[in-house]
């Protein structure tokens, strides 16, 4: 099984509201990853959980919060957000355990939009 | 950072035509992984090939790591393998970094 499951899938929420996107996956994988896609752009990466421990922020603005609660699960917390972050959010896994192979594996996404 | 490029930036094929989809990096990579994104975002896994050459039914792979690129190959295209195809390297601290992508349409 090389599922990872995101919800919602849509999500349009206001400049004030707080709301939470998730990702869940069944493959033992142990390193989880929030992306973000613009329209016409390549995803980019914004977090790494790695054994459950934020190893990578990419200069993200505090209002997006991520949260690895185990190790099957990842939260992107939205608070405060801004029209211009209105994107498609990408989740993915990796194994993690050999050197050699950590391929990547992705969610459907949330495509959210803010007013 | 890596930088990644990918060639052409868009593509027109008719139904049954063959192409090549290239993927140049800038540094030594861990690993390359090659994405066909479908019109509803879903990232699909198509090759993880760090070096070496790969097939899968209509699609292959070529990774030549020390020259720093890789190249997709589609053969007999069909409307459905419209969509965007990523490239994406790994460096060493397990980051992904994804080129601009090749948006293909194939027309019936």
């Amino acid at each position: 099984d090389t599922e990872v499951t995101q919800t919602p899938k849509h999500l349009v929420m206001g400049m004030t509201n707080k709301k939470s996107l998730k990702c869940e996956q069944h493959m033992g994988h142990r390193a989880m990853y929030w992306y973000k896609q613009k329209a016409k752009k390549p995803p980019e990466l914004m977090f790494v959980y790695s054994y459950e421990k934020l190893s990578i922020n990419e200069s993200v603005p505090s209002r997006f919060s991520p949260e690895c609660p185990n190790s099957s699960l990842l939260n992107l917390h939205l608070h405060a957000l801004q029209p211009e972050d209105s994107a498609l959010y990408l989740c993915a896994s990796s194994q993690l355990d050999l050197v050699s192979y950590n391929e990547q594996f992705f969610g459907p996404g949330t495509r959210l939009t803010v007013l | 950072g890596i930088q990644v490029e990918q060639s052409p930036p868009d593509l027109i094929l008719q139904e049954g035509a063959n192409s090549t989809l290239r993927c140049n990096f800038s540094d030594s990579v861990n690993n390359l992984q090659w994405f066909h994104q479908n019109p509803w975002g879903q990232l699909i896994n198509l090759f993880y090939i760090p070096s070496g050459t790969k097939q899968n039914g209509r699609l292959s792979a070529t990774t030549v790591a020390t020259e720093r690129y890789s190249l997709l190959y589609i053969s007999s295209s069909q409307t459905t393998d419209s969509g965007v195809y990523f490239c994406a390297v790994e460096d060493a601290g397990n980051m992904l970094t994804f080129g601009g992508g090749t948006r293909l349409m194939v027309k019936p």
